[in-house]
């Protein structure tokens, strides 16, 4: 299976200020044709996942454009511009190049 | 707007066989473009992908599911169905159903999730 570690595990943010998570895969994700099969998700509070980047760095439908996801290979980075309040929950990357596909850890952003 | 509701028992007996169903509103289970699948979270825990159907009936699962687990769509009723065989205390977790777009091979809608626990 392909390992997918994310870091930092906890990020605590004032807001206004950027925020940066990586995802580090096991395995090349970079297909043949180009894509990187790596996205990124968002769990809020209490809530279902809400997809934020496809692959690698496309924002999905109705994602603000202060988040942004760049990388390649086995590298990824999502950042947020200006974090404001409401970007509280839990950040995971999964690979969808592999069966079985695989989430990361989970990265945890807080506002100081 | 397309919604997907989860039914199915919240409590389970191990060695029973969990069987869920989700109802997809707002769009046709067969309409091209799209697959429908599980993910689930264990408690306190993160996300495990299950796996999904196409609506050619084609499935992809996960490997350490696979011998428990059966997807099936049903057009008529337009839901999607999950059935996992001999349940453990281990398969205790919320479930939540998806669509999937083919255009970026990943689940871009979630159902609100359900919660199983496998008790007697």
């Amino acid at each position: 299976d392909i390992v997918m570690t994310q870091s930092p595990l906890s990020l605590p943010v004032t807001p206004g200020e950027p925020a940066s998570i990586s995802c580090r895969s096991s395995q090349n994700l970079l297909h043949r044709n180009g894509n990187n099969y790596l996205h990124w998700y968002l769990q809020k509070p209490g809530q279902s996942p809400q997809l934020l980047i496809y692959l690698g760095s496309n924002r999905a439908s109705g994602v603000p454009d202060r988040f942004s996801g760049s990388g390649s290979g086995a590298d990824f980075t999502l950042k947020i511009s200006r974090v404001e309040a409401g970007d509280v929950g839990i950040y995971y990357c999964l690979q969808t190049l592999q069966n079985p596909e695989t989430f990361g850890q989970g990265t945890r952003l807080e506002i100081k | 707007q397309v919604q997907l509701q989860e039914s199915g028992p919240g409590l389970v007996s191990p060695s029973q066989t969990l069987s869920l169903s989700c109802t997809v509103s707002g769009d046709s289970i067969s309409s091209g473009g799209y697959y429908w699948g599980w993910i689930r979270q264990h408690p306190g825990k993160g996300l495990e992908w299950i796996g999904y159907v196409y609506s050619s009936g084609s499935t992809y699962y996960n490997p350490s599911l696979q011998s428990r687990l059966k997807m099936s769509l049903d057009t008529s009723k337009n839901q999607v169905s999950l059935t996992l065989r001999s349940v453990s205390a281990a398969d205790t977790a919320v479930y939540y159903c998806a669509r999937g777009k083919r255009d970026y091979d990943t689940f871009d809608i979630f159902s609100q999730g359900t919660v199983v626990t496998v008790s007697s």
